[in-house]
């Protein structure tokens, strides 16, 4: 049983560009949930994805944004980057949006 | 909305020592309650979880955690810790409403000194 993985590990960007993250979610996981840990806090939630579509949103802008493939993998796109999006990004995937969730080991994005 | 807070931000412990790390929630419906584990360059892993019935939750690792509801608490409690135990650990919530979602605390992190 593959769990999941994230890539790339670390990033760096520069303020303005663009940024997108990778997630393959563990074997059997249809679910696919995306948090964002700053420094010094617990992670929030983004927003998840279940078959393709986006099915919850946390508070974050439109410039945060996603997508779920049809093999369940996701990614996490964020545009115009600002120096407080450096964080960690999690990704947590599960089945049917249940809460036994398998968390990747994170996107660290340092954002310059 | 649901919210955990953890008012003990870095906590650090001789081996053997025993811990109790501190969570408190608010919320006024049915509760459920996580505690995550976060070991130095590793992915978050559940420790326990607390949906129903017996308030003493038995976790992986020798942890325990007690609801009382009363004090709105879901404390995190080992009776002897040891190095490997140094970690940072979070109180969570989830929220279920059309989508499951999970709330963290700001996380303990602890440190176990041999």
């Amino acid at each position: 049983e593959t769990g999941v993985t994230q890539s790339p590990t670390h990033l760096i960007k520069t303020r303005g560009q663009q940024v997108t993250l990778r997630c393959s979610s563990q074997s059997g996981h249809n679910t696919v949930s995306w948090y964002q840990q700053a420094l010094g806090q617990g992670p929030q939630f983004i927003f998840q994805y279940y078959r393709e579509e986006e099915n919850g949103r946390g508070n974050f802008p439109p410039r945060f944004s996603g997508l779920q493939f049809p093999n369940y993998s996701s990614e996490l796109n964020v545009n115009a980057l600002e120096l407080d999006d450096s964080a960690l990004y999690l990704c947590a995937s599960s089945w049917d949006g249940g809460y036994g969730y398998t968390f990747g080991s994170g996107t660290r994005l340092t954002v310059v | 909305a649901q919210s955990v807070s953890q008012h003990n931000h870095h906590v650090i412990l001789s081996e053997a020592a025993s811990l109790e790390l501190g969570c408190n929630y608010s919320y006024g419906g049915t509760v459920n309650l996580f505690w995550y584990v976060q070991y130095p360059g590793q992915h978050l892993q559940l420790l326990l979880k607390y949906f129903s019935g017996d308030p003493l939750v038995k976790g992986i690792k020798g942890f325990e955690a007690e609801f009382i509801k009363s004090k709105f608490s879901f404390n995190l409690r080992k009776p002897s810790v040891q190095w490997s135990d140094t970690a940072e650990y979070f109180c969570a919530v989830p929220f279920s409403g059309g989508y499951q979602k999970v709330t963290f605390g700001t996380g303990t992190k602890l440190q176990v000194i041999p």
